[in-house]
This record gives structure tokens, sequence and C-alpha cells, in this order.
């Protein structure tokens, strides 16, 4: 079955660097999300990407955040600047269609130091 | 308004036994309520959707309940298996977005043998 890829699978970094977090969503599909979940808390929407656009944001979301489609296959979130709140688990997801369920990656767990 | 609220935050079952979390919404937006499970260092992975035109839907062990008129939706795991041991979270998303996902604060499920 094919699968949402996510690398690496865990990141550290000292604050204020900047990290790229890399996935490779299921082929064909044609929506891209990014969500995070903070140790012990609930998954939340960062962002969606459709059309080589961001079509929707969340509040967290900022400047700090931003993300790119450079090729084909490859989703990637870039975070500038990095703080220790940015510390969590980070999701990539894709889906075919505006019917389709989101299949998700297992994830990059970002520490920040 | 956006909030989806889950309970109970943590449950633990015998084996054998019925598994119940209930989430409710505010949101009349949204218009499709899937299901998530989660086990530790992996991606939440889609078990059952269901939209609000049904009241109900069934896959396997898994059933869906939607009362629309509540804005109340729950997860029945009939004759619960130690396998099941998982978090669970519900979520939704409302039709007019690209399908942002909001979720629920996660139930972690205990079936013991």
């Amino acid at each position: 079955e094919p699968e949402v890829t996510q690398t690496p699978s865990h990141q550290v970094t000292q604050m204020g660097q900047e990290v790229i977090l890399r996935c490779v969503p299921i082929s064909n599909h044609l929506y891209f999300y990014w969500y995070r979940q903070i140790l012990g808390q609930k998954v939340e929407f960062l962002v969606s990407f459709y059309n080589n656009e961001i079509s929707e944001k969340s509040e967290i979301f900022d400047d700090q955040f931003s993300v790119e489609r450079p090729d084909g296959s490859n989703f990637t979130l870039k975070i500038r600047s990095t703080k220790l709140e940015d510390s969590a688990m980070y999701f990539c997801a894709s889906r075919g269609d505006s019917n389709q369920p989101q299949h998700f990656g297992d994830g990059t767990r970002l520490s920040i130091l | 308004q956006q909030q989806v609220k889950q309970s109970p935050q943590s449950l633990i079952v015998q084996k054998g036994g019925i598994s119940i979390i209930n989430c409710a919404y505010e949101n009349t937006a949204f218009d499709y309520f899937p299901w998530y499970q989660q086990f530790p260092g992996k991606g939440p992975a889609l078990l059952i959707a269901i939209r609000p035109d049904v009241s109900e839907k069934k896959e396997g062990r898994f059933t869906i309940s939607f009362n629309k008129s509540a804005k109340q939706f729950s997860l029945h795991i009939m004759d619960s298996q130690p396998g099941d041991s998982a978090t669970y979270f519900c979520a939704a998303s409302p039709g007019t977005s690209y399908g942002k996902l909001t979720f629920g604060q996660g139930t972690i499920l205990t079936v013991h043998p």
C-alpha cells in the first residue's frame, strides 16, 4: 500500500537555527498538509497546499514557517529561527481528491535545544 | 467554535468488552467526521469515517454513531482486543475547506487481556 514517507524521523537543532522537514506524499495525490503534535496534546493543523500554492493556514503558521513543493515528489516544511516551543512531532499528510481521506506519514520528531 | 471535544481522556476495557469514545462539535459547517488510530511512534491512521447524511456506519468491529441534531458522534469498538490498545482521535472537516482537519484531544485506550 502506498505510504507517505517523512525524513528525518528525528531532528535535533539548536534554538535559532533553521530546519527543513521533508515529506514524500503518495504519488498522484493532489492535496498536501502539515500538522504538528506537541507531546501529550492533540494534532493541530498547520497548512494545506494545493495546485502549487497554500490553500489554507492556521494562526500557528506565521512568517516563521514556509512550505514548498520543489519538484514532483517532495513537499517540505521550513522553520526559520526555531524556538523551544517549536519542539513537537510534525506530520505530513496527503490525499488524492476532495472525496478521499488524508493519509499521514509517521512524522518527524523535532527537538529544539 | 472550531473545537472538537473528545472524551474520555483515557479508557480501560477488558478483552471482549465494548469501547466507546465520544466527540462533540459546535461548527455546523463540519461535514466529514473521521476517526484516526495512532500507535506509539506512528502517524494517525484512518480507521473509519462518516458524513452527516447517515446516522451510523459500521466496518467490522468499528461503528460510528452520528447525531446531527446534538452535534455529537461516537466510536464503538466491539469485542475489544489487546491489539486495539492505541490512541484514538476524532476529527472534523468543513466542506468549504481544502480538507483541514480539526482533531479532538485523543483517547488512550488500553485493552487488558
